[in-house]
């Protein structure tokens, strides 16, 4: 089945240590989402591609990264990890057109040490 | 004032009630709403998309979104243990925005 697959589906690394996040697609979708979740909170956008263009969050901070070598794959990289960046990633994609819908993937749960 | 609210619960009901799910939202901008079924330790699962106001009918699943009152409700009828789960309203402006605003969930629990 087409999917949103993210890789681990469980992450641990120590503080500072720096550490990559990996999701691919089947869907053929132009669009990726990164999105972070705290625990009981919504899930909170991080930065998205528009095929090989970039968008950052204006809040999201430094220490997060992305890249998105083809359609298919993208990497949300943390340079160093702090406490606070203990949470549950999750990829999302969707077509160009601003009417489609974002469709997940099960997330990554990055622990820190 | 949040640009979308919606109760956390938890909520809890029997099995076979009428769940009523509801998130309020502030910008009138937004035309495009989202229901999401999340499970534990999973991501999110789409399971209602509808365009402006109206209903929509999937199944047991009913969203009904009344953007004079900036308001959408989602309905799951014959509750089953398996809708047991955190669900997240999002919501869009229109054309040219990619960024959704999720609400912040409810928990609900359906009890055998």
């Amino acid at each position: 089945d087409a999917m949103v697959i993210q890789n681990p589906r469980y992450q641990v690394t120590q503080f500072g240590k720096p550490v990559t996040l990996s999701c691919s697609q089947t869907l053929n979708h132009n669009v990726m989402y990164w999105y972070q979740q705290k625990s009981s909170q919504a899930p909170k956008l991080l930065f998205h591609y528009y095929d090989k263009d970039f968008n950052n969050e204006a809040d999201t901070p430094d220490n997060f990264q992305s890249r998105r070598p083809n359609t298919s794959f993208c990497f949300l990289d943390i340079r160093s990890p702090g406490l606070g960046d203990a949470a549950m990633y999750l990829c999302a994609t969707s077509r160009a057109l601003s009417n489609q819908p974002q469709h997940f993937g099960d997330g990554t749960r990055l622990s820190i040490l | 004032q949040k640009e979308v609210e919606q109760d956390p619960g938890p909520l809890s009901v029997p099995e076979g009630a009428i769940v009523s799910l509801n998130c309020t939202y502030s910008n009138s901008a937004f035309q495009y709403f989202m229901w999401y079924r999340q499970y534990s330790r999973k991501g999110p699962e789409l399971l209602m998309y509808t365009y402006s106001s109206g209903n929509k009918e999937d199944g047991r699943f009913t969203a009904q979104v009344d953007k004079s009152s900036k308001y959408i409700s989602l309905f799951i009828r014959d509750s089953q243990p398996s809708d047991s789960a955190t669900y997240l309203c999002a919501m869009r402006s229109g054309a040219g925005s990619y960024q959704l605003t999720f609400g912040k969930g409810t928990k609900l629990s359906v009890i055998p």
